[in-house]
């Protein structure tokens, strides 16, 4: 079955500061999903990734899918308190089967 | 367009009582999730449905779970009788073939 690790599992950076979290599949993925989820809240479509070695920027957001599709980075650039929330991270395997995701990046960003 | 729309966005319910959580899938949208939220187990899949058909319900707990999307704009799931371990964030999501995925806002259920 398709399994996504994602690390860190929590993160705490400095305002300003840059940081990156991965995600690394079992299995080649067909797409993979960035979303983010503030607490008590639903998940938020960020950026979609399904071409080997595709990068995909959003503000200050950036994504990039590996050659072999199987993991993809998602970088932030002068972290703001608006980053913080928890970052997921979803693989579609055929493009019409359900998102698997892994457990999540749970970002703060202090002043 | 409205999203994916859930309701109640609370509910806050007795153990052995029957709860049923809805769903509005978006317009045009041909498939529909059900999702479970846990800090221990993360985001699961419980079970979905492309063009009102049940797929897979291979992650539904218990046969105390049951789901039904009687037609293309309403989903339902249904926990009876429920208990504190169901206690959780149930997330509806709906797409098309290779476009993303929308999520509601999620209903967050607590069993006491």
């Amino acid at each position: 079955s398709q399994e996504l690790e994602q690390s860190p599992q929590s993160l705490i950076v400095q305002e300003g500061k840059n940081l990156t979290i991965n995600c690394t599949s079992s299995k080649t993925l067909y797409g993979l999903y960035w979303y983010k989820q503030k607490y008590g809240e639903g998940l938020i479509f960020l950026m979609m990734l399904q071409k080997g070695g595709e990068e995909k920027s959003h503000e200050k957001i950036t994504a990039k899918l590996d050659e072999k599709k199987q993991q993809s980075s998602l970088h932030i650039t002068a972290s703001q308190p608006s980053h913080a929330g928890i970052y997921l991270c979803g693989a579609d395997t055929s493009g019409n089967t359900p998102l698997v995701f892994g457990k999540g990046t749970r970002l703060s960003v202090i002043a | 367009d409205a999203g994916v729309i859930q309701s109640p966005r609370h509910e806050v319910t007795e153990m052995g009582q029957e709860v049923t959580l809805r769903c509005k899938p978006i317009s045009g949208h041909n498939s529909l999730f059900w999702y479970r939220q846990t800090m221990m187990r993360g985001l699961e899949l419980l079970i979905y449905f492309n063009n009102n058909v049940p797929i897979d319900d291979s992650g539904m707990p218990e046969d105390r779970f049951s789901a039904k999307m009687p037609n293309a704009s309403f989903s339902t799931l249904k926990i009876q009788p429920s208990e504190p371990r169901d206690s959780a964030v149930y997330f509806c999501a709906s797409r098309t073939t290779s476009v993303k995925q929308f999520f509601g806002p999620g209903t967050r259920l607590t069993v006491l």
